[in-house]
């Protein structure tokens, strides 16, 4: 089965600071890649999806990119945080059935 | 009208009871279905799965699907505290060469002891 970590667990960042965000997945190879957001009282938002490395598609058009530099590496990046990226923010790894990793909470001040 | 409804809740139910959770949609274009649970801060974990119409039983679990009338449910028999979560029901679909999945906005669940 597989693992999907996410690191930092939490994080708190001043308005126009850079982001990174890490996700790692154990046990299974070539996964789809996800990046979702979710929002207080709000449902899951598809950030970005990949399905290899170097291929990178976004469903929302925002300050956020995303890239895989390895098979079961996808990282989140901002070069300015706006106070709207404040979230929880969701790796997930899978084709149908998707699992999640433990998340980060965001918090832009 | 957006492709998946679910209400939010938040539903309090008493220790032991059926809990019976629901979440419409309106594309027909769905081709499997997945109940997650997710505990405040915590990342969802997947409950159930499945691509067809009828009951998947597993434990204390049981996901119906009627693709009919576009309307999935989650049954808990014998709730009990532990069970208290956010229920989120997703529908997956193949969209432009892959799976694309939609979520709801997840129904409250607090079972009181």
């Amino acid at each position: 089965s597989q693992t999907i970590h996410q690191w930092p667990a939490t994080l708190v960042q001043p308005v126009g600071s850079p982001l990174s965000l890490e996700c790692t997945v154990e046990g299974t190879s070539n996964p789809n890649l996800y990046w979702y957001r979710q929002a207080a009282g709000r449902g899951l938002q598809l950030l970005f999806y990949s399905v290899g490395i170097g291929q990178i598609s976004s469903e929302v058009p925002q300050n956020l990119s995303a890239s895989r530099p390895q098979d079961r590496q996808f990282i989140l990046s901002s070069k300015k945080l706006l106070l709207s990226d404040s979230g929880f923010y969701l790796c997930a790894a899978g084709v149908t059935e998707q699992f999640f990793g433990p998340g980060t909470r965001l918090t832009v001040l | 009208q957006k492709e998946v409804e679910q209400d939010p809740g938040p539903l309090s139910v008493p220790e032991g009871a059926i809990v019976s959770l629901n979440c419409t949609y309106s594309n027909s274009a769905f081709q499997y279905f997945m109940w997650y649970r997710q505990y405040s801060r915590k990342g969802p974990e997947l409950l159930m799965y499945t691509y067809s119409s009828g009951n998947k039983e597993d434990g204390r679990f049981t996901a119906q699907v009627d693709k009919s009338s576009k309307y999935i449910s989650l049954f808990i028999r014998d709730s009990q505290p532990s069970d208290s979560a956010t229920y989120l029901c997703a529908m997956g679909a193949n969209s432009g060469g892959y799976q694309k999945v939609t979520f709801g906005i997840g129904t409250k669940l607090q079972v009181i002891p």
